[in-house]
């Protein structure tokens, strides 16, 4: 298994228009994680699923944020409309659901919102 | 709630110095506590972590030790070299609720130079 895998790494758009992101979890974990990171802050919780259940969303997740993960496998990020605040660092994590498990870290897409 | 704060950078260090970037936290129950490290346009890996109280957590010369007396969880190494260069930040995972859910500091940025 190669790790968490995110697709695109980078991704440019122009306000107003949408976006979905990719991510593949390491296989066997069935827990999957989106996080948001701003330049020089830590990383936000967004969402978390289970297998394909998701479970919790932050509050930071507006209604222009939707998160899936059909088959309990990849996941899929996409935000509608975009602003400029939404310019920020993805990342996925991958974690088994087990007490005190790490979570596993994708490389992050980078979003610009022009 | 559940925070984490940590000291603020850059830290700038020769090589070979030692180092301690200090992490404190808040938290309701028992959490485990984590330092992740982030390299220029990755995501994040983790460093170490420790899950109960008096646990020192160690890899690649760094070692933090769970202090729940102050509640802190500070990031030592004996000597740092250039390649440690990154961004650390602390993390903790509540004891409660098993969501896996991090809670992040905002990172510290370390540059060591030769």
């Amino acid at each position: 298994d190669t790790g968490v895998s995110q697709n695109p790494r980078h991704k440019i758009t122009k306000r107003g228009q949408n976006v979905t992101f990719r991510c593949d979890p390491i296989s066997e974990h069935n827990r999957l994680y989106w996080y948001r990171q701003t330049l020089g802050q830590g990383p936000e919780f967004l969402t978390y699923f289970q297998n394909e259940a998701q479970l919790e969303k932050s509050r930071l997740l507006s209604d222009r944020f939707s998160a899936e993960r059909p088959k309990g496998s990849f996941s899929t990020l996409e935000i509608q409309r975009t602003e400029q605040g939404d310019s920020a660092m993805y990342l996925c994590a991958s974690s088994l659901y087990k007490d005190n498990t790490e979570a596993f870290f994708g490389q992050g897409t980078r979003l610009t919102v022009v | 709630g559940n925070s984490v704060t940590q000291m603020e950078g850059p830290v700038t260090l020769s090589e070979e110095a030692f180092l301690t970037i200090n992490c404190t936290y808040t938290a309701t129950g028992y959490p485990s506590l984590f330092w992740y490290v982030q390299y220029p346009g990755e995501g994040l890996q983790l460093l170490l972590k420790a899950t109960k109280a008096d646990d020192k957590g160690s890899n690649k010369g760094f070692e933090a030790t769970y202090r729940k007396e102050t509640t802190s969880f500070h990031l030592e190494k004996g000597s740092v070299q250039v390649s440690d260069s990154a961004v650390y930040f602390c993390a903790l995972l509540p004891g409660s609720g098993n969501t896996g859910k991090l809670i992040f500091g905002q990172g510290t940025t370390l540059q060591v130079k030769p």
